[in-house]
């Protein structure tokens, strides 16, 4: 597509369920990234898929946390029984390595996550 | 580890007149690369400038420049000519050890005045 894709935009969930976020990134581009984003802070780093490699989990913050990205594109962010601290808005970014990382990341408008 | 600092929570600019945002970074890998973003109420990020640690010139975009002062850890933004659509949410960014992975600073609200 012409740009990084997420839905739902809002979802608003009750504390103790499961959700799923959804990104589909930039056709052809092999790197995806989700982030972190709470009220009036800067992003933080979850997760990085690249191609066909191993994921790098270490910015997840506990194991309810969980992605996937199936055949190389679309990923879904789950998250497990929800806390009041995982309101957030959390976004996917994707890019192409190759062209190098002056071209920056391209980023998706986001999920803005409520948990009541 | 890698840091980011940004020191302005929120900075004021008349229209028309330059503004810069202030960054400061931390890393003991060499190789690195710095990033600035605008986020505007309507949430995207939007990519402005990339500056490379073995770049030798400031790196330019538009109205747009990056004052890289390596030996001081800064990456300063120079907003020239402000306009009203820059009144946004401005994000420093680096890249360190080929990770891929961005470590983002807290952010400036920068809000343009007539």
């Amino acid at each position: 597509g012409a740009g990084v894709s997420q839905s739902p935009s809002n979802k608003v969930t009750e504390k103790g369920k499961d959700v799923e976020l959804r990104c589909d990134p930039i056709s052809g581009h092999t790197a995806l990234y989700w982030y972190r984003q709470s009220l009036g802070q800067g992003l933080e780093f979850l997760i990085y898929f690249q191609g066909n490699s191993a994921p790098d989990k270490s910015g997840l913050p506990s194991d309810r946390f969980s992605a996937e990205r199936t055949g190389g594109s679309v990923s879904t962010l789950t998250i497990q029984r929800t806390q009041q601290e995982d309101s957030a808005v959390y976004l996917c970014a994707s890019s192409s390595p190759g062209l190098g990382l002056e071209y920056g990341y391209t980023f998706g408008s986001g999920t803005r996550l409520t948990v009541v | 580890a890698q840091k980011i600092t940004q020191t302005q929570p929120g900075m004021f600019v008349q229209e028309k007149e330059a503004v810069t945002l202030d960054c400061t970074y931390d890393t003991s890998d060499p190789s690195y690369g710095l990033f600035w973003y605008k986020q505007p109420s309507s949430g995207e990020m939007i990519f402005l400038i990339y500056q490379g640690s073995y770049d030798q010139q400031n790196a330019t975009e538009g109205r747009y420049s990056l004052n890289f002062q390596k030996a001081r850890k800064s990456a300063n933004l120079v907003i020239s000519a402000s306009q009203l659509g820059d009144s946004a949410m401005y994000f420093c960014a680096m890249e360190a050890g080929g990770g891929n992975k961005l470590t983002f600073g807290t952010g400036t609200q920068l809000k343009v005045e007539l």
